[in-house]
């Protein structure tokens, strides 16, 4: 258990529906990431926060959207889905705001829009 | 941009050794990780190189060679449980922060 926590675990929705993703980071980690994997592919940043604030962003399309809130949780927000949105969404956090390293990944949320 | 390469599988014996390389083009360099990711399961890190060299953690070693944009991970006493994909991720420059980039993962089936 990496101590990271990402609801819901599983999520089923129609093609043109907005979804919303969330994760807590671990107990004293600023930075939240949140990155993409589509069947048998690496993993695809997306975007990352730090202490509230966007630190990097990376290929996240503009129909999705995150944030990160006072008590450091984020959501990811996707809108307009479409099949091809469907995959596994993982949220990582680390203490600092180096993308390096060592980063904590959260189980997931799968996606899967039909 | 970044890019990097692994061999999509490899296959291996119980007790045997092991070695997945990476090779990697990229603006800018922090340093080279490695995670692994049980099926459906979140990734975990392994190990992280800033500096040419071997770093050993149990079975499991990783190389970095910078001038060669380099790596590799060797996983030693092989075990059923280190069935699993293995990805190798390079740390960059993204804008006044890093990010990090992942390869497309090497697929570990270790047979009895």
């Amino acid at each position: 258990d990496s101590g990271v926590t990402q609801t819901p675990k599983h999520l089923i929705t129609a093609t043109g529906q907005r979804v919303t993703l969330r994760c807590s980071p671990r107990s004293g980690d600023l930075s939240v990431y949140w990155y993409q994997q589509s069947l048998d592919q690496g993993l695809q940043f997306l975007i990352q926060y730090y202490n509230g604030e966007e630190r990097a962003k990376g290929n996240i399309l503009e129909r999705f959207s995150a944030q990160q809130f006072p008590d450091l949780h984020s959501e990811l927000n996707l809108s307009s889905l479409e099949l091809g949105d469907s995959a596994l969404y993982f949220c990582a956090s680390s203490v600092g705001e180096a993308g390096g390293s060592e980063q904590f990944f959260g189980p997931g949320t799968r996606l899967t829009v039909l | 941009g970044q890019s990097l390469e692994q061999p999509s599988e490899v296959t291996a014996v119980e007790g045997a050794i092991v070695q997945i390389n990476c090779t990697y083009q990229t603006s800018g360099f922090y340093g080279l990780s490695w995670y692994q990711q049980h099926d459906g399961g979140a990734p975990t890190f392994l190990s992280y190189n800033a500096l040419d060299g071997l770093e050993e953690t149990g079975r499991f070693s990783s190389f970095l060679s910078r001038s060669d944009s380099y790596g590799y991970l060797l996983l030693q006493e092989l075990q059923m449980k280190d069935s699993a994909s293995y990805f190798c991720a390079v740390s960059s420059p993204r804008g006044s922060a890093r990010q990090l980039t992942f390869g497309s993962g090497t697929q570990l089936t270790v047979l009895p």
